[in-house]
């Protein structure tokens, strides 16, 4: 089965600083997607960056970039030039590429973070 | 406006009545989801759907029902509410990747949210 974990439950940053949130995966699964999803105050799940498994060059979304390192089955976000509206709680999602139960997304448990003007 | 959309947004029931939190896309999505969000668990999956007539059990089915009659929609039924269900509940609909013949979804896209209360 696979697991997603963040270990930093909540993290703060000070507005236009870059801070970097943590996520590590395990599975046996060769091909699979990466997700972060953004959960502001008002609880809407928006999505803020996707990366395919296969692809060595990591993800960017304007001020949002990962690192992705599939050896080592990491999958860190950087946030760049910070704002007052990313505060908000943060998930990554991990979901396979084929197979049974492929629609699945399976999440960690999320890091909080907080923006300070 | 594309968006999937869930009533209620706020539902406070007692144990044992029945009750049905509807879910609708405009996508034409034919993958849809239920999760439910519980503090310092994340999200998980309970049912999903991978087109009309065709669910399948998630992580955490115990206690719900869906269906599937229609591609837009796909409610979720809880026939006899516990207080363990009270939860944050989720719908998403995803359109299907690639061309393969092996069905694959791609990304999903989340409605607002159901904030659901058993006492």
């Amino acid at each position: 089965a696979q697991t997603v974990t963040q270990s930093q439950p909540e993290m703060s940053v000070q507005e236009a600083e870059t801070v970097t949130l943590s996520c590590t995966y395990d599975t046996s699964e060769n091909n699979y997607y990466l997700f972060w999803y953004k959960q502001p105050p008002s609880r809407q799940m928006i999505l803020v960056i996707r990366q395919e498994a296969y692809k060595q060059q990591n993800a960017t979304e304007n001020r949002f970039s990962v690192n992705f390192q599939k050896a080592a089955k990491s999958f860190s976000l950087k946030i760049s030039d910070s704002q007052l509206g990313d505060t908000a709680m943060y998930f990554c999602a991990f979901m396979k590429h084929y197979g049974g139960s492929q629609g699945n997304l399976i999440f960690g448990k999320g890091t909080k973070l907080s923006v300070k003007p | 406006e594309a968006q999937v959309t869930q009533n209620p947004r706020y539902l406070i029931t007692v144990t044992g009545k029945k009750l049905t939190v509807t879910c609708s896309q405009n996508m034409n999505h034919e993958y849809m989801s239920w999760y439910r969000q519980d503090p310092g668990l994340g999200l998980r999956q309970i049912y999903y759907s991978m087109n009309v007539e065709v669910t399948d059990k998630g992580d955490v089915p115990e206690g719900y029902k869906v269906s599937r009659k229609e591609k837009r929609n796909f409610p979720l039924i809880l026939e006899s509410p516990s207080p363990n269900q009270t939860s944050l509940y989720f719908c998403a609909s995803s359109p299907p990747l690639g061309t393969s013949g092996r069905y694959r979804t791609d990304t999903q896209y989340f409605g607002p949210g159901t904030r659901l209360t058993v006492l």
